[in-house]
C-alpha cells in the first residue's frame, strides 16, 4: 500500500531532550515536507525537500532540523524541544514539485513537550 | 502569514443540503488544491485546479477558481454526515516550490 509512515504517533517529552520524528514514504516521491498544525493557525510548513540532499526552510523552521540522505526518509529533528513546539506534526510527500504538488500525508505525530 | 484563507471558519448544515466554502489567496499561483481532514488525522487530497482552469468537478465536488479575484470555492452537493470534516485549500505559488495551506473550514453535517 502506498503510504507515508510517521513514528512515533504520540510522544510526551521534556524540555531539552532531543528527539527525532521519522518519516518514510514507499512511493519513490521526490518531494517531502513537514508541517505543524496548531489550533487557529492551520498547517504551517517547517521544512521541505525537493530531492535527496536538497532541503529548504518553510515558514516556521526555527528549532527544527531535517535531513534527506535517502529518497524515502525525511526525519524531523528537535535538538532541544521547548513547550511551544507542542503540536500535531504531519509529514507529506509528492511525486515532484514541477507543477502539480499533490501531497500524500502521514497520519500525524502528536508531540507534547513539558 | 498564510497564503490561503478559508471562509467561513465553521459551517453547520443538514444532511442533503449543499455546502460552500471559499478560499482567498494573495499571490499568483500555479494551481490550487482542496484537502479534507477528519478530526486529528492526516489530510486527504480531494481535487486540484490549475491556474488556467475556471471550474472542475469530481463526484459531488465542484471547485471554481477566479484568478482575477484570487479566490476559489468548493461546493459539496447533497451533503452526507460522512462529509463532516475540516476542509483546507492549498496553493502552489509560482516558483516557490512549496504548498501553503489556509486555516480551514470545519464542516458539520447533521443527520
Amino acid at each position: 500500500e502506498a503510504q507515508v509512515t510517521q513514528n512515533p504517533r504520540y510522544l510526551i517529552t521534556v524540555t531539552g531532550k532531543k528527539l527525532t520524528v521519522t518519516c518514510s514514504q514507499n512511493m519513490n516521491h521526490e518531494y517531502m515536507s513537514w508541517y505543524r498544525q496548531d489550533p487557529g493557525l492551520g498547517l504551517r510548513q517547517i521544512y521541505y525537500s525537493m530531492n535527496v540532499e536538497v532541503t529548504d526552510k518553510g515558514d516556521v523552521p526555527e528549532g527544527y532540523k531535517v535531513s534527506r540522505k535517502e529518497k524515502r526518509n525525511f526525519p524531523l529533528i528537535l535538538e532541544s524541544p521547548s513547550p511551544n513546539q507542542t503540536s500535531l506534526y504531519f509529514c507529506a510527500s509528492s511525486p515532484d514539485n514541477s507543477g502539480a504538488n499533490v501531497l500524500t500525508f502521514g497520519a500525524g505525530s502528536r508531540l507534547t513537550v513539558l | 502569514s498564510q497564503q490561503g484563507e478559508e471562509d467561513p471558519q465553521a459551517l453547520s448544515i443538514q444532511e442533503g443540503e449543499n455546502a460552500t466554502m471559499n478560499c482567498s489567496y494573495k499571490t499568483s499561483i500555479n494551481n490550487l488544491q482542496w484537502y479534507r481532514q477528519n478530526s486529528g488525522r492526516g489530510l486527504v487530497h480531494l481535487i486540484l485546479i490549475r491556474s488556467n482552469e475556471r471550474e472542475k468537478h469530481s463526484g459531488r465536488l465542484r471547485v471554481t477558481l477566479d484568478t482575477s479575484k484570487k479566490s476559489s470555492s468548493l461546493l459539496i452537493t447533497a451533503s452526507r454526515a460522512a462529509d463532516t470534516a475540516s476542509y483546507f485549500c492549498a496553493t502552489d505559488a509560482r516558483g516557490a516550490g512549496k504548498s501553503t495551506f489556509g486555516d480551514g473550514t470545519t464542516l458539520t453535517v447533521k443527520p
